[in-house]
């Protein structure tokens, strides 16, 4: 069966580093994304990678390791406004996004 | 108006009721997605449109009935649902389904309760 796996839930302190982890086992694969969606809110996109290595959006990175079915989402200089849920989601082979559980971030002061 | 809205926000509704999730994109894409959120879950795909033709139907019980009537609007049609019905019901939209890197665009959801 196809799976994404990635933390319930972690903690960080304002101005640290974080990083969250995704591992994959999908039928193919097309494509991972980083989503954020804050509580009561819509997944807002926050990025995309097909190929390996790393992509970096200013205060957020995202690397991918296809050989592994591994991805992680760094966030640097940790803001309050970060806490929220980050989900990955994997595009298989048929095109269809597989969605992992998101992890929950609470920044702490 | 910009993005994606979703009516009503929030709806609670009996067993025996009939009510419907509007759904609208202002960008212009010509694929539209249902996608149920429960707590601590996956968001699990319900339902697929792409250029107002249902192209995935994820085995979704009947009492759950899609409508697309162009490609800007998209309704589901909820009768005799469940408590465990109960979720957060997202709408999303994207340039075209299944053409690869098509980034989604989210609603922010009807939140469903069901007494």
């Amino acid at each position: 069966g196809q799976n994404i796996d990635q933390p319930t839930e972690m903690t960080a302190t304002e101005g640290a580093i974080v990083q969250i982890n995704c591992t994959y086992q999908t039928s193919g694969f097309n494509g991972l994304f980083w989503y954020q969606q804050h509580a009561g809110e819509a997944p807002t996109f926050l990025s995309y990678n097909v190929l390996d290595g790393l992509e970096e959006k200013g205060r957020f990175s995202s690397f991918l390791s296809r050989s592994k079915g591994y991805s992680y989402l760094l966030l640097k200089e940790l803001q309050m406004k970060d806490s929220a849920s980050y989900l990955c989601a994997v595009e298989d082979s048929n095109y269809q996004l597989i969605w992992g559980a998101g992890t929950k971030l609470i920044i702490k002061p | 108006e910009t993005g994606v809205t979703q009516t009503p926000r929030h709806l609670v509704m009996g067993m025996t009721n009939k009510k419907s999730l509007k759904c609208e994109q202002h960008l212009g894409h010509n694929a539209m997605y249902w996608y149920k959120q429960s707590a601590k879950k996956p968001l699990e795909l319900m339902f697929v449109y792409n250029f107002k033709e249902q192209t995935e139907n994820n085995s979704v019980p009947s009492r759950f009935s899609p409508e697309c009537p162009n490609s800007s609007h998209l309704f589901l049609h909820l009768h005799t649902l469940q408590p465990e019905d109960s979720a957060l019901y997202l709408c999303a939209s994207s340039q075209v389904a299944g053409s690869g890197t098509d980034t989604q665009y989210f609603g922010p959801g009807t939140r469903l309760t069901v007494l």
